[in-house]
């Protein structure tokens, strides 16, 4: 019964190749997010979706591509990948009323781009 | 105007001492501040949220204290314990559309058995 799951836990590729990361969540909340955590530990946000429209986009390069099916689930492509893509990535989601806000986790996506 | 200051960095504690993690912001539109609590190999889970109209909050061993005039607020780990050692982030949370957090830079806790 975990609450947001992400696949693969870990993926290693090579520089310019195409992944995508999955996520799911069934809190039944309206809001996903994909967080980015670097190898320092800061977490950065991407993007952000409220049933299945797009609401933040922090400056990502375009190589980076959110899709959502529907609201229980937020992929993440990435194409033509780079070193620098090498990164924890994290799936959360949010209920954005009734006073609960906090963000829900999943437990990450370690990428390896060699 | 957005960030959130975290410190310290890192912090080695004595079992059975107190930990204490602070941080500072300047957006006064934040209305939420939740602090989260990372193990290794797993993603942040949120421990203790704290809404501005209130200057402490306690639950079990962990209190934040809140400083809406200096802007500032901190965590607060009573009779730390091995089992405590992750890292700590603090966040902030605005509305604009929709929710947005902005966290802290992290702190690795290190309870000493």
């Amino acid at each position: 019964d975990t609450a947001v799951s992400q696949t693969p836990k870990y993926l290693v590729t090579q520089m310019g190749n195409d992944k995508s990361i999955k996520c799911e969540q069934n809190l039944g909340h309206d809001t996903m997010y994909w967080y980015k955590q670097d190898s320092k530990k800061f977490l950065k946000i991407m993007f952000s979706y409220n049933n299945k429209e797009l609401i933040i986009n922090e400056t990502v390069p375009n190589r980076f591509s959110p899709k959502s099916p529907d609201k229980a689930h937020l992929n993440l492509h990435i194409n033509s990948l780079e070193l620098g893509d090498s990164a924890v990535y994290f799936c959360a989601s949010s209920q954005d009323w009734g006073g609960a806000r906090a963000l829900h986790f999943g437990n990450g996506t370690r990428l390896t781009v060699t | 105007q957005q960030q959130v200051k975290q410190s310290p960095q890192s912090l080695i504690v004595q079992k059975g001492g107190i930990s204490i993690i602070n941080c500072a912001y300047e957006n006064t539109a934040f209305d939420y501040f939740p602090w989260y609590q990372q193990f290794p190999g797993k993603g942040p889970a949120l421990l203790i949220a704290i809404r501005p109209d209130v200057s402490e909050k306690k639950e079990g061993r962990f209190t934040i204290s809140f400083n809406k005039s200096a802007k500032q607020f901190s965590l607060h780990i009573m009779d730390s314990q091995p089992g405590d050692s992750a890292t700590y982030f603090c966040a902030a949370s605005f509305q604009s559309g929709t929710y947005k957090y902005i966290f802290g830079t992290g702190t690795r806790l290190k309870v000493l058995a």
